[in-house]
């Protein structure tokens, strides 16, 4: 069965902090791909990064950076610095190649960034 | 370029009443699907499509029903309203599935049964 945890329902931190969103998922496929979605007040999905299963480089972007383990079957996401603007909430997702129709996500995680 | 479009934006509706949340993308992607969005659940799979005249359910497609006529539009249609329905509704599309990328999200159609 596919299934993404994103066991961090809430996390506030200080601006200028660093964070890190945790992502664990199951999968029986050997290849597969991971998603991480920004969802501001706004409301619109804002696609952030896909990382396919045998790609397990650490990928860095600005402030975020992502470190993805299949030994651990974890993509975790990190904000160095986090800043105001940062505040949504992160959805990570999955999507197996056996059945690529289909992304599932987890719960999400709200990270607060307080000035 | 615009992407995914969903209409309408807001929407109420009754109990029992029937409504047809639309979906269209203009960038002949062959993969779409609806998603609902529940506090504290994350997005769920409702349907999705593989290819015009292709479909098949997701995660929670009870009371939900989808065709796919056209490679452009999935319309999404509630037959009777029940308020547990009451959501925002994410459209999605991608080319080959996510072989070729991510998917894009429509905006989000918010819906409140009453």
């Amino acid at each position: 069965a596919q299934k993404v945890t994103q066991a961090q329902t809430e996390i506030s931190v200080v601006e200028k902090e660093d964070v890190t969103l945790d992502c664990v998922y199951e999968t029986r496929d050997t290849t597969y791909y991971l998603f991480w979605y920004k969802q501001p007040p706004s409301g619109e999905l804002v696609f952030l990064i896909r990382r396919n299963s045998f790609d397990e480089q650490n990928e860095i972007s600005g402030r975020y950076s992502w470190n993805f383990q299949k030994s651990t079957s974890s993509f975790n996401f990190t904000i160095t610095a986090s800043q105001v603007v940062d505040s949504a909430v992160y959805f990570c997702a999955l999507s197996e190649r056996s059945n690529t129709g289909k992304l599932i996500f987890g719960q999400g995680t709200t990270l607060q960034v307080k000035p | 370029n615009a992407g995914v479009t969903q209409t309408p934006k807001f929407q109420v509706l009754k109990t029992g009443q029937s409504m047809t949340l639309q979906c269209a993308q203009d960038m002949n992607h062959e993969y779409m699907s609806w998603y609902r969005q529940d506090p504290g659940m994350g997005l769920r799979l409702i349907h999705y499509s593989v290819g015009a005249g292709i479909t098949d359910q997701g995660e929670v497609p009870n009371g939900y029903n989808v065709s796919r006529s056209t490679t452009e539009d999935f319309p999404l249609r509630l037959l009777s309203a029940a308020p547990s329905q009451t959501s925002v509704y994410f459209c999605a599309s991608s080319r080959g599935g996510i072989r070729e990328g991510g998917y894009t999200f429509g905006s989000g159609t918010r819906l409140t049964v009453v």
